[in-house]
């Protein structure tokens, strides 16, 4: 079983400021993980994953991510807040293929809302 | 590459109706998967198909629910007997190979009155 843990419903940052959203996940087999980004009325736009290797992720829209398998974590980082970046933003958590099993469908956290002021 | 697609955008319709949603994934895409989301919470996983086969259905997929790929391309979800409890975005997402990137489509939105 899988689960995901946003913490923060609502983060808000001044514009130029750093950009950190929370995920924490459980998984009983080595998961791929991924950050997702969610504008008004449209589909879910993938920002970042990671699968294996390198543990610091580098994504679109100069976001990063790094996983700490240690702490269970994947938490998402921005150097300077834009005010473009105001939107939901999931953590999402998925299977390794090579985990065994057949599962393939995502878990996601519930979100966080990131609000940023000018 | 024209991104996935769904139709209709937006449904209105009233309890005891049924309503189907079209879902056409990225060409070549063999994945194609449908999740469905409620008002501030994250999308939860419905079911997925590879190519014509429907492999994994969740529990929250009642028998109201059914889901199509005939052809292996466009899917169809089906709610029969829609009760106000289905009102939520149902998103389409696809991908090319388990473990892959999911594309996700822009989602239609179903309220039931």
């Amino acid at each position: 079983a899988q689960s995901v843990t946003q913490l923060g419903s609502h983060v808000s940052v001044s514009e130029g400021a750093l950009v950190l959203l929370r995920c924490n996940y459980s998984s009983s087999v080595p998961p791929y993980l991924f950050w997702y980004v969610q504008y008004p009325n449209q589909g879910l736009q993938l920002l970042l994953k990671y699968t294996t290797g390198a543990t610091l992720v580098k994504g679109i829209n100069g976001f990063e991510a790094e996983f700490k398998k240690s702490e269970t974590s994947f938490h998402l980082t921005k150097p300077s807040a834009h005010m473009s970046d105001a939107a939901e933003y999931f953590c999402a958590v998925s299977p390794s293929p090579y985990s065994g099993g057949g599962a393939d469908g995502l878990t996601f956290g519930k979100g966080t809302h990131l609000i940023i002021q000018p | 590459d024209t991104g996935v697609s769904q139709d209709p955008r937006h449904k209105i319709t009233k309890r005891g109706q049924n309503v189907t949603f079209r879902c056409d994934p990225i060409s070549e895409h063999n994945r194609l998967y449908w999740y469905r989301q409620t008002l501030g919470q994250g999308p939860e996983f419905l079911t997925y198909f590879q190519n014509e086969a429907q492999l994994e259905k969740s529990r929250l997929l009642s028998d109201r629910f059914s889901a199509e790929r005939p052809k292996g391309s466009f899917s169809t979800l089906e709610i029969q007997r829609t009760e106000q409890g289905d009102s939520a975005m149902y998103l389409c997402a696809s991908s090319q190979t388990r473990g892959d990137t999911q594309y996700f489509g822009p989602g239609t939105r179903l309220t039931v009155l």
